[in-house]
């Protein structure tokens, strides 16, 4: 069964004080790793497409990373806005159809 | 910027109602989702739609659950006969391919009670 964990549940950083988040898979024939925004009550909100190991994407003050058993988001000097959930998604691609198979969500919360 | 939307924002229902619940994707996408958010837990994959018809069910999608594209814009998620484990926030999805990145909208938050 294709599984994506999440780690830490939940990180409180100071602003400025740049960490990781983890995303380790077992999703067989993964075909895309996704990372997504969510604020309360609202939708994922796209982040970034990741296809193969050693594949990078930056925005802003995030940076995606991707090996072959999981992913790192890298948060350089947060701000507050950027508190929010930050969720992982695994595409095993093939016969299912664009299916996400998606983490629990790392909470964020940046104080200033 | 083109956006998926959705209506209705939240809806109220009781069990053993029918329930319609409305999207409209990004125009140029050819693949459509559901999923839902129930409180506090995973977002779940039930359904995706290709070509006019479904390319994959999860087994949450039993045949209380259906899908159609009644027209060029709009996708819709029904729900025959609600239940209180239906409760959740739906969200719809769109892509312009299977593999490529999915854009979702804001949700529609049923309560059924």
């Amino acid at each position: 069964e294709d599984q994506v964990t999440q780690s830490p549940e939940a990180l409180r950083l100071q602003e400025g004080e740049s960490s990781s988040l983890n995303c380790s898979y077992t999703v067989s024939g993964l075909r895309g790793l996704f990372w997504y925004r969510q604020d309360p009550g609202k939708g994922p909100e796209f982040l970034f497409t990741l296809y193969s190991a050693g594949e990078e994407k930056e925005k802003e003050r995030l940076k995606a990373t991707l090996t072959k058993k999981e992913s790192f988001l890298h948060i350089t000097a947060p701000k507050p806005e950027d508190s929010a959930t930050y969720l992982c998604a695994g595409n095993a691609g093939g016969t299912s159809y664009g299916k996400l198979t998606f983490g629990q969500g790392t909470i964020l919360t940046v104080h200033p | 910027e083109p956006e998926v939307t959705q209506t209705p924002s939240h809806q109220v229902t009781q069990m053993g109602q029918e329930v319609i619940l409305r999207c409209v994707p990004i125009s140029n996408h050819l693949y459509f989702y559901w999923y839902r958010q129930i409180l506090g837990q995973k977002v779940e994959f039930l359904v995706s739609f290709y070509n006019n018809e479904i390319s994959e069910k999860s087994e949450i999608f039993d045949d209380q659950f259906s899908v159609e594209r009644p027209d060029g814009s709009n996708f819709t998620l029904k729900i025959r006969s609600t239940k209180l484990e239906d409760s959740a926030m739906y969200f719809c999805a769109s892509s312009v391919g299977e593999l490529h990145e999915q854009y979702f909208g804001p949700g529609t938050r049923l309560t059924v009670t």
